[in-house]
């Protein structure tokens, strides 16, 4: 049973950078793709972008220039940094996995959640 | 960027039937998977591709996708069910997931 444990600082002041990392547990990073998605307070799911094992990156067009998004194979751990952090990047942060196989397969494993707050 | 359409809420009383449905430009053309998501949980894949279900899902949630429209149906709602539902889809010209803004489910 594959399971993700994602860590990062929680309080933020705006114009730092957000890091954040998550951790495979139980299966390898071949055949998948490892995705950031968020959740502002009180608003929908955001797909920030992801990863698969060959380092290939897919990014939200609205956040790609702040945004990148790295993998330690070594680790079994990928990473999200966003930088230059305002208000509105408050809210509720979640790792998560899809097959690289196609997009016929949602994201069947998430992480807990990390919750970030931006400060002015 | 492509844009996925949710009511913000449905309100359904217990051992009924629950429809949810996601507009967007010829979504029939997509595969749509749906999320359930509680307060202070991880949100949960309840349908993929449209219509299957992932194990360990009752098969009281079903779903279909035509025209304009994808449907998330939960029948014989449960107290349990009482969530928010989100639809998802890939954007092809944009290359990343786009999500619909959720629907809260209340069970009355």
């Amino acid at each position: 049973q594959v399971q993700l444990q994602q860590w990062g600082a929680g309080l933020l002041k705006a114009s730092e950078t957000l890091s954040l990392t998550c951790a495979v547990y139980g299966g390898s990073f071949s055949g998948y793709y490892w995705s950031w998605i968020r959740q502002p307070p009180g608003k929908g799911l955001e797909s920030i972008g992801d990863i698969n094992h060959r380092g290939s990156t897919n990014y939200n067009p609205s956040l790609e220039s702040r945004v990148t998004i790295s993998l330690d194979m070594s680790k079994n751990q990928f990473s999200l940094n966003l930088s230059s952090v305002t208000a509105a990047d408050t809210g509720v942060y979640y790792c998560a996995r899809y097959p690289d196989s196609g997009y016929y397969y949602g994201m069947d494993v998430w992480g807990q959640g990390t919750t970030v707050a931006v400060s002015s | 960027s492509y844009v996925l359409t949710q009511p913000p809420s449905v309100s359904v009383a217990p051992g009924q039937t629950a429809m949810i449905t996601c507009g967007g430009d010829n979504i029939g053309s997509k595969s749509v998977h749906w999320y359930q998501l509680k307060p202070g949980q991880a949100p949960v894949l309840v349908v993929y591709d449209d219509s299957d279900r992932p194990s360990g899902i009752p098969e009281r949630f079903s779903g279909s996708n035509s025209g304009n429209t994808a449907t998330l149906t939960i029948s014989r709602v449960e107290a349990g069910d009482e969530a928010d539902y989100f639809c998802q889809v890939w954007d092809t010209h944009s290359n990343h997931w786009v999500f619909g803004g959720g629907t809260k489910l209340t069970v009355l």
